[in-house]
């Protein structure tokens, strides 16, 4: 499979702990965004990267997020002292940068995660 | 500002007929409107998407019409079958390396 893959599917936390969840996008994608959904809405941007480089963040994004693109492949997003708003769906997209299809983001399975 | 209505949130067809969902934009920037599907715990899958400079596109059972004046924007599903039951998400974006703004979605379903 291809497509845009994250890791774990689930997780489940208690209040105030930190997770670290992955994204690894399509092979030849430059970029890379992330997005977070709760229940009944659509995404919401959280974050975008090109390349290793972040341009792009969110006012949703407080301070106790942090997201990485370290070699300009896989990401990163970080929640720390993690709080029961934070409960949400949150999906990893990627695209391709200069090209024809440059506009189209191909979302990930996203990854649930339970605040308790 | 960044804002795109979606209507219905809720659709139920019958088996075979057709469903029409409408998306209203408000940044006349907006040069790109994709469309996606999403089933249940599954990301949202591209199905459709259409540019500033046309006004309609059909890929099989599927279209989307725009209206850039009135900055509306919809999709036709015809011939309606079981599987095309799901949430769709109509969005905009102005540039290709900016972020998608989602629609709150229309779950569709389809009358056995």
């Amino acid at each position: 499979d291809t497509g845009v893959s994250q890791n774990p599917r689930h997780k489940i936390t208690k209040r105030g702990q930190n997770v670290t969840f992955r994204c690894d996008p399509i092979s030849e994608h430059n970029r890379l965004y992330w997005y977070r959904q709760t229940l009944g809405q659509g995404p919401e941007f959280l974050t975008y990267f090109q390349n290793e480089a972040q341009l792009e963040k969110s006012r949703l994004l407080s301070d106790r997020f942090s997201a990485e693109r370290p070699k300009g492949s896989f990401s990163t997003l970080e929640i720390q002292r993690t709080e029961q708003g934070d409960s949400a769906m949150y999906l990893c997209a990627s695209s391709l940068a200069g090209g024809p299809g440059s506009y189209e983001q191909y979302f990930g399975p996203g990854t649930r995660l339970t605040v308790t | 500002g960044e804002n795109v209505e979606q209507h219905p949130s809720t659709l139920s067809v019958q088996e075979g007929d057709s469903a029409v969902i409408k998306c209203t934009y408000s940044d006349s920037a907006s040069n790109y409107f994709p469309w996606y599907k999403q089933e249940l715990g599954k990301g949202p899958q591209l199905i459709i998407d259409i540019r500033s400079n046309v006004g309609e596109k059909k890929d099989q059972r599927i279209a989307v019409t725009l209206n850039k004046t009135a900055k509306h924007f919809s999709l036709h599903i015809t011939e309606t079958q079981p599987e095309d039951s799901a949430v769709y998400f109509c969005a905009e974006m102005y540039s290709s390396a900016s972020k998608i703004i989602f629609g709150s979605g229309t779950r569709l379903s389809i009358r056995p």
